[in-house]
């Protein structure tokens, strides 16, 4: 089973909202990546998560706020979101060895967008 | 420089035709794995097909296998026998061991259009 489920699907929010996304995964995975993709473009990297604890950080402004409660689920928590922050957002997970084969599998992704 | 190059940003193809989508890499890393990831409209980004840099063999999966050139540095998706439901955005990225991150690098990613 190869599967990273994420909800919402689509998420609509106001730039006072506060929302979070989820991310659960069943594969016994210890690396879970959060990453944000506009239309057209390759995916961009914004936080890793290596046996539950933060790694990488790149350098995402504050209102995305991550958070691993254990090592099957990963959130992304929004706050005071901006316009062009509006995209899909997907998770992945892997093994989480340090290896060249170590293998992203993504969920389906949550289509944000906000007004 | 480009980690990973994809010169093509839009293809089309004919059911039942092949096709190859370019992927051109550069590491100086002698390490390093090569990923091909497809992303339909629905937005998931589905896993494909991998090859290693020290594997002898091309990588296939199905219709799916890796025209692997690493002298040229090269590592091209051909997709035989195209379906309609191959029509989506076509990723290649690479993991390098060098520098300990192992992050994936993306390319910007072929649009495939299979024509009926």
């Amino acid at each position: 089973d190869t599967e990273v489920t994420q909800t919402p699907k689509h998420l609509v929010m106001g730039m006072t909202n506060k929302k979070s996304l989820k991310c659960e995964q069943h594969m016994g995975h210890r690396a879970m990546y959060w990453y944000k993709q506009k239309a057209k473009k390759p995916p961009e990297l914004m936080f890793v998560y290596s046996y539950e604890k933060l790694s990488i950080n790149e350098s995402v402004p504050s209102r995305f706020s991550p958070e691993c409660p254990n090592s099957s689920l990963l959130n992304l928590h929004l706050h005071a979101l901006q316009p062009e922050d509006s995209a899909l957002y997907l998770c992945a997970s892997s093994q989480g060895e340090q290896v060249i084969t170590d293998t992203q599998y993504f969920g389906p992704g949550t289509r944000l967008t906000v007004l | 420089a480009q980690k990973i190059t994809q010169t093509q940003p839009g293809m089309f193809v004919q059911e039942k035709e092949a096709v190859t989508l370019d992927c051109t890499y550069d590491t100086s890393d002698p390490s390093y794995g090569l990923f091909w990831y497809k992303q339909p409209s629905s937005g998931e980004m589905i896993f494909l097909i991998y090859q290693g840099s020290y594997d002898q063999q091309n990588a296939t999966e199905g219709r799916y296998s890796l025209n692997f050139q690493k002298a040229r540095k090269s590592a091209n998706l051909v997709i035989s026998a195209s379906q309609l439901g191959d029509s989506a955005m076509y990723f290649c990225a690479m993991r390098e061991a060098e520098g300990g991150s192992y992050i994936p690098t993306f390319g910007r990613g072929t649009s495939l259009i299979v024509h009926p």
